[in-house]
C-alpha cells in the first residue's frame, strides 16, 4: 500500500460545478497535512494546510478525518483557473524532510 | 521578491556525462531539498540539507550527489551512475513553521530543470 494514495482522475466537470478529492494516508503518526496545486509543466504551490478542524479559502474547503486516515479538498464554484493536478502532502511533523510524502495527484479539469 | 531559483530550465545531456543543476535561495531558508518527478507520478526525494555542509539521502540518492557550502545554495549534480535520469527536478526549501496540530515544513519550489537524455 502506498503511503499515500489519491485518485489520479482526470476528474472533468463543468464550470460551476463542486467537485471534491480524496486521499488516504497510511502512517496513523502524521502530523501536518498540506494540499499543493500543480500546473502543467510548472512547479507546485502550496494550496492551504489542512487542521483538525478543518479550514476554508474562499471557494476551496479542506477536512482531515484522523479516524479513518484521510484529508479532503472541496472545490466549490469550479472555474476554468481551477483545472490542475492537486497533489495531496502529508508530513511526519518534525524537521526531517524524508518524513515529507508526496500523493501521485489528482488530475482537474474544468470545461466551459 | 525572494524565491528559489533554478537552472537551467532545460537541458540535454549525452549519455555518460555528468550535468549540474543550479538551486539557489534569497529567503533565509535552513533546508533545501531535491526532490524527482516523473510523467503521472509524485515527486521523490533525492537529497536533502538542513544546514550548511551537512545534508541526507533521501528515497532515491542513487547517481545523484549535492553540495551545501553556502546557505543560499544547494546544487545537484546528475551523474554517469543514474541509469534513468530524464525527468523533471524539483529545488525546494522551507521553514520549519508550527501548525495547529504541530509544527510542519512548508516548502517553497523553485521552477524545477527538465533533464533529457539523448
Amino acid at each position: 500500500r502506498k503511503e499515500v494514495e489519491q485518485d489520479p482522475g482526470p476528474f472533468n466537470v463543468p464550470e460551476g460545478a463542486t467537485v471534491a478529492f480524496n486521499c488516504t494516508y497510511s502512517n496513523s503518526a502524521s502530523q501536518s497535512f498540506f494540499w499543493y496545486r500543480q500546473d502543467c509543466r510548472k512547479e507546485p504551490k502550496l494550496l492551504m494546510s489542512v487542521y483538525s478542524s478543518g479550514n476554508e479559502d474562499g471557494r476551496f474547503t479542506a477536512q482531515l478525518n484522523r479516524a479513518s486516515q484521510y484529508i479532503s479538498l472541496l472545490i466549490r464554484d469550479s472555474k476554468l483557473s481551477d483545472s490542475a493536478t492537486y497533489l495531496c502532502v502529508v508530513d511526519g511533523g518534525d524537521s526531517s524532510a524524508s518524513k515529507i510524502i508526496f500523493g501521485s495527484g489528482t488530475r482537474l479539469s474544468i470545461r466551459p | 521578491d525572494g524565491g528559489i531559483t533554478q537552472s537551467p530550465k532545460y537541458l540535454f545531456r549525452k549519455e555518460g556525462q555528468n550535468v549540474t543543476l543550479s538551486c539557489e535561495q534569497n529567503l533565509n531558508h535552513d533546508a533545501m531539498y531535491w526532490y524527482r518527478q516523473d510523467p503521472g507520478q509524485g515527486l521523490r526525494l533525492i537529497y536533502y540539507s538542513q544546514i550548511v555542509n551537512d545534508f541526507q539521502k533521501g528515497d532515491i540518492a542513487e547517481g545523484y550527489s549535492v553540495s551545501r557550502e553556502k546557505k543560499e545554495s544547494f546544487p545537484l549534480t546528475v551523474t554517469s551512475a543514474q541509469k534513468n535520469p530524464t525527468a523533471f527536478y524539483l529545488c525546494a526549501s522551507s521553514i520549519y513553521r508550527e501548525g495547529i496540530s504541530s509544527g510542519a515544513n512548508v516548502l517553497t519550489f523553485g521552477a524545477g530543470s527538465r533533464l533529457t537524455v539523448l
